[in-house]
């Protein structure tokens, strides 16, 4: 238990479905991160989040929205997907990104997405 | 820049053997450096962190000394179980950066 929990853990979606994955942390961090893992690539850095406000959004295409409500909730909006996002998508919290810190983040066990 | 090169995978060991996992980084100024692990199906892990040179972290009988004259942070086990077979990352986190950098990953099997 790591503290990050990660909704639902496992979602089949079509190409034309809309969906949420949801990441709650109760550590009190105020930074947090979506990760992209794919098969046989690195890990991959979506979205970073610092104090509610979107500080990096690694060049992700528009088909994923994020949203953080507050500090401890943080969601990815799902439309119109591509088989090749099928992936395991991550959700991690930090005290807090950029100068203010260099400390690890903490990992949500992540949402296997498959889009057929 | 940051980034972090990992020894690439995947390594196949038998239970009781020595295991050695490189990882060496670039990176500006004084940066924290982390191994994690991933057991399947699950997200990934801290294993163990260094933050200043010849720090030396561990758990789980894992090490990693943090070499700064070798820019290297190689994971040690002196007896790996089956237990431990897992992917492994090496990571670095840098103060002004946005983000944990991280190395691709190194899958480890362990045999009986």
């Amino acid at each position: 238990e790591t503290g990050v929990t990660q909704t639902p853990r496992h979602l089949v979606m079509g190409m034309t479905n809309k969906k949420s994955l949801k990441c709650e942390q109760h550590l009190g961090h105020n930074a947090m991160y979506w990760y992209k893992q794919s098969a046989k690539k690195p890990l991959e850095l979506m979205f970073v989040y610092n104090f509610k406000e979107q500080t990096e959004n690694n060049s992700v295409p528009s088909r994923f929205s994020p949203e953080c409500p507050n500090s401890s909730h943080l969601f990815l909006h799902l439309h119109t997907l591509q088989p090749e996002d099928s992936a395991l998508y991550l959700c991690a919290s930090s005290p807090a990104a950029g100068e203010r810190s260099n400390t690890e983040a903490f990992f949500g066990q992540g949402t296997r997405l498959t889009v057929v | 820049g940051n980034s972090v090169t990992q020894m690439e995978g995947p390594v196949t060991l038998s239970e009781e053997a020595f295991l050695t996992i490189n990882c060496t980084y670039t990176a500006t100024g004084y940066p924290s450096l982390f191994w994690y692990v991933q057991y399947p199906g699950e997200g990934l892990q801290l294993l163990l962190k260094a933050t200043k040179a010849d720090d030396k972290g561990s758990n789980k009988g894992f090490e990693a000394t943090y070499r700064k004259e070798t820019t290297s942070f190689h994971l040690e086990k002196g007896s790996v179980q089956v237990s431990d077979s897992a992917v492994y990352f090496c990571a670095l986190s840098q103060t002004g950066a946005n983000n944990l950098f991280f190395g691709t990953g190194t899958r480890l099997t362990v045999i009986p």
